[in-house]
């Protein structure tokens, strides 16, 4: 079946350093693949997306690369804030057949001044 | 209001009590489902539904009932409320066009079960 792995948190970071999230995935066929987030007391929301391979997804100075070869979506962000304090989901969905995506467990990120 | 949206935001119950959590979407998704959120465990799916009058369970079903008569609600039922019910509910929303089916949250439910 689907999975998917990402690395556990929390990640402490101060302002303005570089955040990588690794995600990886086991799927059949070509999923779609998502990083959601969660900021205090809200529910999640979409980051980004990707939806093919090579495909690069961006939003608010975050990007992911899908990579096929290593199924990766790895989540970065070059100068991260203390406003990027959250939980950050990684997330697949295949196309076609069943629509029930599949998430990683969560990564608490946590950004100090 | 457009979007999705929940109610309550915070209950408080007791054990063996019927407690029923609301869920309505403005968008026409066909998809609708119902998640736990706990410590540890990260999202956990209860129910989905595919379009109206068609559910099914997830991962963790048990002690829950759903019902979907119209297409923007899909109302979570916990029988007989237990304690380790304790959890933030989340409902959730997508159209699968193209197969990319991102998914579209509420707010959340804190539930307590005394």
């Amino acid at each position: 079946g689907n999975s998917v792995t990402q690395m556990e948190g929390p990640v402490t970071l101060s302002e303005e350093a570089f955040l990588t999230i690794n995600c990886t995935y086991t799927a059949t066929g070509y999923p779609s693949l998502f990083w959601y987030v969660q900021y205090p007391g809200e529910g999640l929301q979409l980051l980004l997306k990707a939806t093919k391979a090579d495909d690069k997804g961006s939003n608010k100075g975050f990007e992911a690369t899908y990579r096929k070869e290593t199924t990766s979506f790895h989540l970065e962000k070059g100068s991260v804030q203390v406003s990027d304090s959250a939980v950050y989901f990684c997330a697949l969905s295949r196309s076609g057949g069943s629509y029930i995506p599949t998430f990683g467990r969560g990564t608490s990120l946590i950004v100090h001044p | 209001d457009a979007g999705i949206t929940q109610s309550p935001r915070y209950k408080i119950t007791e054990t063996g009590r019927q407690v029923t959590l609301m869920c309505h979407q403005t968008w026409s998704h066909s998809y609708m489902f119902w998640y736990r959120q706990d410590l540890g465990h990260g999202l956990r799916l209860i129910y989905y539904s595919a379009a109206a009058d068609i559910t099914d369970k997830g991962e963790v079903p048990d002690g829950y009932v759903v019902s979907r008569s119209k297409t923007e609600n899909f109302p979570l039922t916990l029988e007989s409320a237990t304690r380790s019910q304790t959890s933030v509910y989340f409902c959730a929303s997508s159209e699968p066009a193209g197969g990319h089916n991102e998914q579209f949250f509420g707010p959340g439910t804190r539930l307590t079960v005394l």
